[in-house]
């Protein structure tokens, strides 16, 4: 099973729709969440970051986590050409991971007016 | 603020040879990650720096890789000898304050496209 797991693209949404990005993971002890944006032939930047149960929003994005499910989502609400890249879900483990950022494969979105 | 600075964007040799990517994290960032993003995956990390000390290398294939991060600032990565394999993109970031916190949020640089012909 591989550690960080991402729904399987690319996604194709309309624009002015919701879409809406999954990711498990396989550490129980995990702690700290995060989804990064990566533009084609460019590095990924940091989007948003949760570290507790439940939605955090920020603008049109919204993280959700279930830490007793391991799974974390990303909604992107009015998607907007521009909202088309690969988006990475990336973990941090308990324990004495040093903060070592493991990432998903990435799931590419497509928004299409 | 200055972002992760790399160089050079792009690298093309010829297999067997040697190579170097220089980065320089956002000041006062104590931790400088090294990461390989091969097309269609996720960044995967090579080796961990917590000022100049290493603190993960296991993904670092250290028969042909090496790092160092001398005065906790600027970091080389050097392969020697490259394989066909390595080509991908080599990726700095880095983060504060100490990794192992619940906060450890990693800003990258803009990337070495390295091609082994």
């Amino acid at each position: 099973q591989k550690e960080v797991e991402q729904n399987s693209g690319p996604l194709s949404v309309p624009e002015g729709a919701i879409a809406s990005l999954n990711c498990t993971y396989s550490d129980r002890v995990s702690q700290s969440f995060f989804w990064y944006r990566q533009y084609s032939g460019k590095s990924p930047e940091l989007i948003m970051s949760i570290y507790s149960n439940g939605d955090k929003e920020d603008g049109r994005f919204t993280a959700q986590l279930n830490k007793a499910s391991q799974y974390v989502s990303l909604l992107i609400r009015d998607s907007q050409p521009s909202d088309s890249a690969t988006y990475l879900c990336a973990v941090i483990a308990g324990g004495t991971s040093y903060g070592k950022l493991t990432f998903g494969q990435g799931t590419i979105l497509t928004v299409h007016p | 603020e200055a972002g992760v600075a790399q160089s050079p964007r792009y690298k093309i040799i010829e297999k067997r040879q040697s190579v170097a990517f220089w980065c320089n994290p956002i000041s006062g960032h104590a931790t400088l990650y090294w990461y390989q993003q091969i097309l269609g995956q996720g960044p995967k990390l090579l080796i961990q720096f917590q000022n100049n000390g290493v603190v993960d290398d296991s993904q670092l294939p250290k028969d042909r890789f090496s790092a160092e991060r001398l005065k906790g600032v600027d970091s080389t990565l050097k392969i020697q000898p490259a394989k066909l394999e390595d080509s991908a993109v080599y990726l700095c970031a880095s983060s504060s304050p100490a990794p192992g916190g619940p906060h450890n949020e990693q800003f990258f640089g803009p990337g070495t496209r390295l091609t082994v012909l």
